[in-house]
C-alpha cells in the first residue's frame, strides 16, 4: 500500500533561517506529489505539487520542493522563513485509485 | 467567489447522537472527499464520492454515512456507531478525474466535540 513518511513531527527554526520538511513515500510508480499547509483550526492550502517534468518544482509563498526518485522523497524547502510560515505542514500523493495519502504533518514553529 | 462552505464550524453532541456535517461547493468540480484529522495523524479519508450518486468507503467509513444526490453537496453524518467521534473534519472537492491537476481544495473544517 501507499505510504507517506515525514520523520520530523515538530520542528522549530528562526526566523530567516532556512528551512527544510523532509517527505519520503512508499509507491510503485512515479506519484503525483504534494505539499499542502494548514493553519491552526483551517483548511489545508496547496503550496506545489508535482507530477512530471523539472524535478525541482516552485510554488506559493516562496516555497520549492525537489523530487528525487532515487532516494523516493520530495523535501519542501524554504530559503528564508518568516514567522506567518508557522504553520503544519503536509506531504501528500494521489494514487491510481485517484484517493490521495497523506503524511502524518509536520508542526514548524518560527522564532522571532 | 468559488469555494467549499462546510458547516457548522464547531459542534457538539452528547453520546447516542447522529449529527450531519454539511458541505457545499461552488467549483462545479465532479469528486468530493471526508477527511478526519487527529493530532499526529494527519488526515484519514472516510467517504468519498468522484460523481453524483456515487459513494465509496475511504480508510475509516465505520460509524459514518453520506449522501451525494446533487454535484455540490456531499453531508457527512456522523452516527451513534462512531465510537470516538471527537475530532476536526475536513471536506474537500477535486476536478475532473486523472489526468487533471490533481488539486484538492479544502473546506476550513468543523470540529465535533462529543461529551
Amino acid at each position: 500500500a501507499q505510504s507517506v513518511t515525514q520523520p520530523d513531527i515538530h520542528i522549530t527554526v528562526s526566523e530567516g533561517a532556512s528551512l527544510e520538511l523532509r517527505c519520503n513515500y512508499s509507491y510503485g510508480a512515479t506519484p503525483y506529489l504534494f505539499w499542502y499547509v494548514q493553519s491552526p483550526g483551517q483548511g489545508l492550502q496547496l503550496l506545489l505539487k508535482y507530477f512530471s517534468g523539472d524535478t525541482l518544482v516552485q510554488g506559493i509563498k516562496g516555497f520549492e520542493a525537489e523530487f528525487k526518485r532515487s532516494q523516493s522523497s520530495f523535501n519542501l524547502r524554504k530559503p528564508s522563513v518568516h514567522w506567518s510560515d508557522a504553520a503544519e505542514y503536509f506531504c501528500a500523493v494521489l494514487n491510481y485509485g485517484q484517493n490521495f495519502v497523506f503524511g502524518p504533518g509536520t508542526r514548524l514553529s518560527v522564532l522571532p | 467567489d468559488g469555494g467549499i462552505t462546510q458547516s457548522p464550524k464547531y459542534l457538539f453532541r452528547k453520546e447516542g447522537q447522529n449529527v450531519t456535517l454539511s458541505c457545499e461547493q461552488n467549483l462545479n468540480h465532479d469528486a468530493m472527499y471526508w477527511y478526519r484529522q487527529d493530532p499526529g495523524q494527519g488526515l484519514r479519508l472516510i467517504y468519498y464520492s468522484q460523481i453524483v450518486n456515487d459513494f465509496q468507503k475511504g480508510d475509516i467509513a465505520e460509524g459514518y454515512s453520506v449522501s451525494r444526490e446533487k454535484k455540490e453537496s456531499f453531508p457527512l453524518t456522523v452516527t451513534s456507531a462512531q465510537k470516538n467521534p471527537t475530532a476536526f473534519y475536513l471536506c474537500a472537492s477535486s476536478g475532473p478525474p486523472l489526468p487533471n491537476t490533481g488539486e484538492l481544495f479544502f473546506g476550513e473544517g468543523s470540529r465535533l466535540t462529543v461529551l
